[in-house]
């Protein structure tokens, strides 16, 4: 993922609108993806994944996009809520029996 | 099920103490992690385990300790405290190291730590 320093990138969207949070990986080896959600306060909460043999996979209100030629991943949030209002980031993982990496995340501000 | 637990949520340390940071989960999962969050940071692996009695070091090692006598738990400990080590402290337990399609990783609720 990029290094954004202190400061999170911020995505403010209004309520009903959907929500596209993106997420730039770096290794090209890598084979799984997860998209968590951070509330204030708590530990991350797992969304939705995917495998490198997948460019799409959908759950409830929630897409995940994955472009290996680019090494991008993408996650639709549709209808956005102010439940949905958190901190958002992806995480990679290398080649079978390697950990996780995870990126700084994007923050969504979800607006009345 | 309580999922994963942390202890304490919140602790204050002067420089040089030592402490140890509580996880347990009971869901029986074999793969336990720490991570540390820092600002504008994603989260970084310290140590993780792979099953009792079987640890390894993650991206940031240093400072840290850990041991793995039971499935449930996985205490995390710092030896001399640094201000560097002020942070986030989460605890992740997975059913496996590699992980598929919904073998996810159950993250604790923190531990924040201040190092003065």
């Amino acid at each position: 993922g990029e290094s954004v320093g202190l400061h999170l990138p911020t995505l403010s969207v209004q309520e009903g609108d959907n929500s596209i949070i993106n997420c730039a990986y770096s290794n090209s080896a890598s084979d799984y993806f997860i998209w968590y959600k951070q509330e204030s306060g708590k530990g991350p909460q797992f969304i939705i994944d995917i495998r490198s043999n997948m460019d799409k996979r959908q759950g409830q209100r929630v897409t995940v996009l994955l472009n290996k030629t680019v090494k991008h991943l993408s996650l639709q949030i549709a209808a956005t809520q102010p439940g949905d209002s958190a901190v958002y980031f992806c995480a990679e993982r290398g080649p079978v029996g390697q950990n996780f990496v995870f990126g700084p995340g994007t923050r969504l501000s979800v607006l009345p | 099920n309580a999922g994963v637990t942390q202890t304490p949520k919140f602790q204050v340390l002067k420089t040089g103490q030592s402490m140890t940071l509580q996880c347990a989960q009971d869901m029986n999962h074999e793969y336990m992690s720490w991570y540390r969050q820092d600002p504008g940071m994603g989260l970084r692996l310290i140590h993780y385990s792979v099953g009792a009695g079987i640890t390894d070091q993650g991206e940031v090692p240093n400072g840290y300790n850990v041991s793995r006598s039971t499935t449930e738990d996985f205490p995390l400990r710092l030896l001399s405290a640094a201000p560097s080590q002020t942070s986030v402290y989460f605890c992740a337990s997975s059913s496996t190291l590699s992980g598929g399609l919904g073998n996810e990783q159950f993250f604790g609720p923190g531990t924040r730590l201040t190092v003065l």
